[in-house]
């Protein structure tokens, strides 16, 4: 089946270092769409990215990410961390074929100190 | 996010029946039930597209989804089980445009 792997656990940074959060899929399709998601703390998930353009950079509220076909990647990228970018980000998968279900990876904390 | 809206926002429940209520007027025609239970992702649970239940993730029998028209969900919970504890959302979206679903505020269920 389908299966997102993220940067494992708490990445700490501290403000004004840039973020990288990794987000590797598995999938038998060819046209995955992909996603990342951000949740603060009891908050409901918000989409923040998606693609499925292959090589082509996105971009919004800072972040950005380039869906990598040949390596299967899709890592979240930021020049520089703000204090209240601390939250959880999830990378998400979905297969092509219109089943609209989201494989969810595990989650990733983000911690911005000052 | 206000354009989803579910009720009730918080539920405690011994051995209950419940029902959790969520209602989009985005247009949109997927509606979703999501599970996610503490320092876990999402989980789908149902998902409905024009009215018509599509996906039927693994789930207890005790939970019963209704979806009465296209801008309204239900989540019937029977018997509780403490496993049950989590936040339960709604989320909805334009199925064939791939859009990614938007996630309403939640139902934190908690079971005693």
């Amino acid at each position: 089946g389908d299966s997102v792997t993220q940067t494992e656990g708490l990445v700490t940074l501290t403000e004004g270092l840039p973020v990288m959060l990794n987000c590797t899929y598995q999938t038998i399709y060819s046209n995955p769409f992909l996603f990342w998601y951000v949740q603060h703390l009891n908050e409901s998930p918000r989409l923040l990215l998606k693609s499925f353009t292959d090589n082509k950079r996105t971009e919004h509220q800072g972040f950005h990410a380039t869906l990598h076909k040949s390596s299967s990647s899709f890592h979240l990228q930021k020049s520089s961390a703000q204090l209240s970018d601390s939250a959880l980000y999830y990378c998400a998968l979905e297969a092509t074929g219109g089943n609209n279900k989201l494989t969810f990876g595990q989650g990733t904390v983000l911690s911005v100190i000052p | 996010n206000t354009k989803i809206t579910q009720s009730p926002r918080y539920l405690i429940l011994g051995r209950a029946n419940k029902s959790l209520e969520c209602e989009q007027h985005l247009g949109h025609n997927a509606m979703y039930w999501y599970k996610q239970s503490a320092e876990k992702p999402p989980e789908l649970m149902f998902l409905y597209n024009l009215k018509q239940l599509i996906r039927n993730e693994t789930v207890p029998s005790r939970f019963i989804p209704e979806c009465p028209d296209s801008s309204k969900l239900l989540l019937h919970i029977s018997a509780v089980d403490p496993e049950d504890s989590a936040v339960y959302f709604c989320a909805s979206s334009l199925r064939d445009n791939n859009q990614a679903p938007l996630f309403g505020e939640g139902t934190r269920l908690s079971v005693l």
